[in-house]
């Protein structure tokens, strides 16, 4: 069973400039995830789908980032303008089921982002 | 929301030790998670506990979800220098819709030492 792929691995961008993150989670997995991981921390979620619909944004810093998963599947992270404080490892995930019952969420391997 | 509070924050031990971690949460949880994430890749889920007072068992790792339901620990026998890595605790807190978020702690950093 092929993981979470996740690309690019590495971006370097200067301040102000855009930047966009692609993950295709698990298939069969409805429940795809956002993370931000500040180095010496652990993952801290962005955003949440279930499906192609939003479940929880709360966390992510809309004036900036923006995320979407159009047909239920593939996802793209973007930030518009990037800050120096954005530099970290992006992390997507999946997981099979939401609600009831734990969900146990695969990782890709990340895009570590820096910002200059 | 909750937090969870790991520790050590780091730890270097020499190859064939026992190692042992915690995790302690300001609230109660029904589930109990630890994941390990090596150098430049995701993290990757270890064990899962669903019970308090639950022991559990994953080759040389072995977890338990403390009997108050705030804690929990990791414990890795006889070390090896793939043991190496950041060990998170995780667990699941309710957010809107009954969706399934995970809170992560901070993390134990493991240096294994030849």
């Amino acid at each position: 069973e092929a993981g979470v792929a996740q690309s690019p691995r590495y971006k370097i961008i200067e301040k102000r400039q855009s930047v966009a993150f692609w993950c295709n989670p698990i298939s069969g997995h409805a429940t795809l995830y956002w993370y931000q991981q500040i180095l010496g921390q652990g993952p801290k979620l962005l955003i949440q789908f279930q499906n192609n619909g939003v479940v929880d944004d709360s966390q992510l810093p809309k004036d900036r980032f923006s995320a979407e998963r159009l047909k239920g599947v593939d996802s793209t992270l973007k930030i518009q303008p990037a800050k120096l404080e954005d530099s970290a490892v992006y992390l997507c995930a999946s997981s099979l089921v939401l609600g009831q019952g734990v969900n146990i969420q695969y990782f890709g391997a990340g895009t570590r982002l820096s910002v200059l | 929301g909750q937090q969870l509070n790991q520790s050590p924050q780091s730890m270097f031990i020499q190859e064939g030790e026992d190692v042992s971690m915690n995790c302690t949460s300001s609230s109660i949880f029904n589930t109990w998670l630890w994941y390990k994430q090596d150098p430049g890749e995701g993290p990757v889920l270890l064990i899962a506990l669903y019970k308090a007072g639950e022991l559990t068992s994953n080759g040389r790792l072995t977890a338990q979800f403390g009997i108050t339901r705030k804690d929990s620990f990791l414990n890795i026998s006889a070390s090896i220098p793939s043991d190496v890595g950041i060990y998170f605790c995780a667990g699941p807190e309710i957010s809107s819709g009954s969706a399934r978020q995970l809170t992560f702690g901070s993390g134990t950093q493991l240096t294994v030492l030849p």
